[in-house]
């Protein structure tokens, strides 16, 4: 099993929408997850963290699921600007304090 | 802006010739993490450094070397650079990372190397 694996996409959906993104990880000692945005060319960003069952801020919410080892990425009410690559990060099993990034799943909100 | 800074921002290279790459972290934290990125991929782990040592690798050759700096500032090293190499390199830079696994991290805006 890879270490971090999520859907490439893309997701195209319109304004407005709804839009969730999964994550499987590897690691079942992880503790700390996050999730990047990356636009074109440029470098990833921090959206948000996840250290246990769950995070919100405004219209993300990120959840932890330790049992299937997932976590997701619920963006409402999508907005144009919202169009980017969401990379799912989480640290692995590697002996030491390293993270693994996801190859990133690519949204596209149409108008 | 997160306040990491990396240089250059952009750089040509040849097949065999060396590269140094240099970052300045987010003020206030010790650790710098580099990543090299090809298009369409997630970043990829290449080391780690914490208080000058490296503290942690990923699975890249040994011609990829680094550094850090009292300041926390860091370098990365590619030797005898290859076509391959070709990529964007990021660093990124957080404070101590927690026993059980990685803390945010805070990214540069990259170094986009070309070898030809």
């Amino acid at each position: 099993r890879k270490e971090v694996e999520q859907d490439p996409g893309p997701f195209n959906v319109p304004e407005g929408a709804t839009v969730a993104f999964n994550c499987t990880y590897s690691n079942s000692a992880s503790q700390s997850f996050f999730w990047y945005r990356q636009d074109c060319r440029k470098e990833p960003k921090l959206l948000m963290s996840v250290y246990s069952s769950g995070n919100e801020d405004g219209r993300f919410t990120a959840q932890l699921n330790r049992a299937s080892q997932y976590i997701s990425l619920l963006i409402r009410d999508s907005k144009l600007s919202d169009s980017a690559t969401y990379l799912c990060v989480a640290p692995n099993s590697g002996g030491y304090q390293k993270v693994t990034f996801g190859t990133g799943t690519k949204l596209q909100v149409i108008p | 802006e997160t306040g990491v800074t990396q240089s250059p921002t952009h750089l040509i290279k040849t097949r065999g010739q060396q590269v140094t790459l240099r970052c300045s972290s987010q003020s206030g934290h010790n650790t710098v993490s580099w990543y090299q990125q090809a298009l369409g991929q997630g970043p990829q782990f290449i080391f780690q450094y914490y208080r000058e040592e490296e503290n942690g690798r990923g699975n890249f050759p040994p011609r990829f070397s680094g550094l850090q700096f009292p300041n926390y500032s860091s370098e990365l090293n590619v030797n005898a650079l290859e076509l391959d190499d070709s990529a964007l390199y990021l660093c990124a830079s957080s404070l101590e990372v927690s026993a059980k696994g990685g803390n945010e991290q805070f990214f540069g805006p990259g170094t986009r190397l070309t070898v030809l």
